[in-house]
């Protein structure tokens, strides 16, 4: 198993152009997450998902856009990239049932560093 | 804004010494769980702790739950360099459904 992969790893961005970051699991996992991590912020969840189309927004979805049509792929779109987006990007995915209080275990892509200049 | 402090922020020991990171909250988790983060890829769960005063054991490393489930330490005995990177801690808290991660601690090892 590949586990949790990401596309790019590195990518540089102007003001105002949009990207899609790639995420995709190949664990059946039903849950899956985009994580932003700035210096000494920790992680902060943007979007998720809990199975094919259905999604919610995290802590800061603003400038964000995902979609989720496969089990497989979640991707994070940025439609018109400003310097605050300046961060590396984390895609995660677990099994978690539902109604079920207890964290699940999160497993990581290795996340894709973005610049937006 | 439920928030998980952890401290300290860094810590740079040398390889043998023992350390003690901390993970504190006002609010009660359900659950808390430890990552650890190496340069260049994404969080890997060490531990869960679902039991106030729970503690568990990994090797060199000894997870605490405290009793009142708002807070835990990361105890590492004989640190090695191997051992460096950043220490996240991250709760899910009662009644609670997405997990909240602390900033990190972030640990490096001198041989």
């Amino acid at each position: 198993n590949a586990g949790v992969t990401q596309t790019p790893k590195f990518r540089i961005l102007k003001i105002g152009q949009s990207m899609t970051l790639q995420c995709a699991q190949d664990m059946n996992h039903n849950y899956m997450y985009w994580y932003r991590q700035d210096p000494g912020m920790g992680l902060k969840l943007i979007y998720y998902s809990v199975g094919a189309g259905i999604t919610d927004k995290g802590e800061v979805p603003n400038g964000y856009n995902v979609s989720r049509s496969t089990t497989e792929d979640f991707p994070l779109r940025l439609e018109l990239a400003a310097p605050s987006q300046t961060s590396v990007y984390f895609c995660a995915s677990s099994y978690k049932l539902q109604g079920l209080g207890f964290a699940d275990t999160q497993y990581f892509g290795p996340g894709t560093r973005l610049t937006v200049l | 804004t439920q928030l998980l402090e952890q401290s300290p922020q860094f810590l740079s020991i040398q390889e043998g010494e023992n350390l003690t990171v901390y993970c504190n909250s006002s609010s009660v988790f359900s659950s808390l769980q430890w990552y650890r983060q190496e340069p260049g890829e994404g969080p890997v769960l060490l531990v869960t702790v679902v039991t106030g005063g729970e503690v568990k054991k990994l090797k060199r490393l000894t997870f605490q739950f405290g009793d009142a489930r708002k807070d835990s330490s990361l105890h590492i005995t004989a640190a090695q360099p191997g051992d460096t990177g950043l220490y996240l801690c991250a709760g899910l808290y009662t009644g609670g459904f997405k997990t909240i991660f602390g900033a990190g601690t972030r640990l490096f090892v001198k041989a």
